[in-house]
């Protein structure tokens, strides 16, 4: 199994351009997320799936949008990149009913000039 | 809205030293997990604490949950350079059961 895997793993972006941030995961897990990891900062929540075709926001949800039209896979879209924007993404899954361990994929490090 | 702190943010020790990281929350908690995070890597669970005063260990790792629920810490015994990395603790409550609120961090580097 590959667990959860994140695509792409490096992205420059210009400010104002848009691109989609691709997770999976083969687990069969309900719950799965979306943090941004900035230094000294932790991960902060941006939004979270409690299943096929549900979204909700996080800590963090501005500027960002998420789709969850199959199990496996959950988008994080930016329409119009910003400097702030500049992060470590992380995808993550759970199983569902109740908080338990999340799986992390490997990361997506965006920069925004 | 929740929030959880965790201190030192730094730390280096000699390697065979001990090492503790503590978490704070500002608002009771339903359990607490700890996650270790590698250089240039993704974090990985170590364990989830539900119970007011529970120990958990784990080989040279020693996780306890506060008798108010409130705070954790995690201590290492004797470190080990395969000990280097950020440790975070992430907590839930009942009025976010879904969500997990990580604290910053604690960055731990092992001197040989």
């Amino acid at each position: 199994n590959a667990g959860v895997t994140q695509t792409p793993k490096f992205r420059v972006l210009k400010t104002g351009q848009s691109m989609t941030l691709l997770c999976a995961q083969d687990m069969n897990h309900e719950y799965m997320y979306w943090y941004r990891q900035d230094p000294g900062m932790g991960l902060r929540l941006i939004h979270y799936s409690v299943g096929e075709g549900t979204t909700a926001k996080g800590e963090v949800p501005d500027g960002y949008n998420v789709s969850r039209l199959k199990k496996q896979n959950f988008l994080l879209g930016l329409e119009s990149a910003a400097p702030s924007q500049t992060s470590v993404y992380f995808c993550a899954s759970s199983y569902g009913d109740r908080v338990h361990e999340q799986y992390f994929g490997p990361g997506t490090r965006l920069t925004v000039t | 809205g929740q929030q959880v702190m965790q201190i030192p943010q730094y730390q280096h020790v000699q390697e065979g030293e001990d090492f503790t990281t503590y978490c704070n929350s500002s608002t009771t908690l339903s359990n607490i997990q700890w996650y270790k995070q590698r250089p240039g890597g993704h974090p990985v669970f170590l364990i989830q604490l539900v119970k007011s005063g529970e120990v958990k260990k784990q080989k040279r790792l020693t996780f306890q949950f506060g008798e108010a629920k409130k705070n954790s810490s995690l201590h290492i015994t004797a470190t080990q350079t395969t000990d280097v990395g950020t440790y975070f603790c992430a907590g839930t409550t009942s009025g976010s059961a879904r969500q997990l609120t990580f604290g910053s961090g604690t960055q731990l580097t092992v001197l040989p």
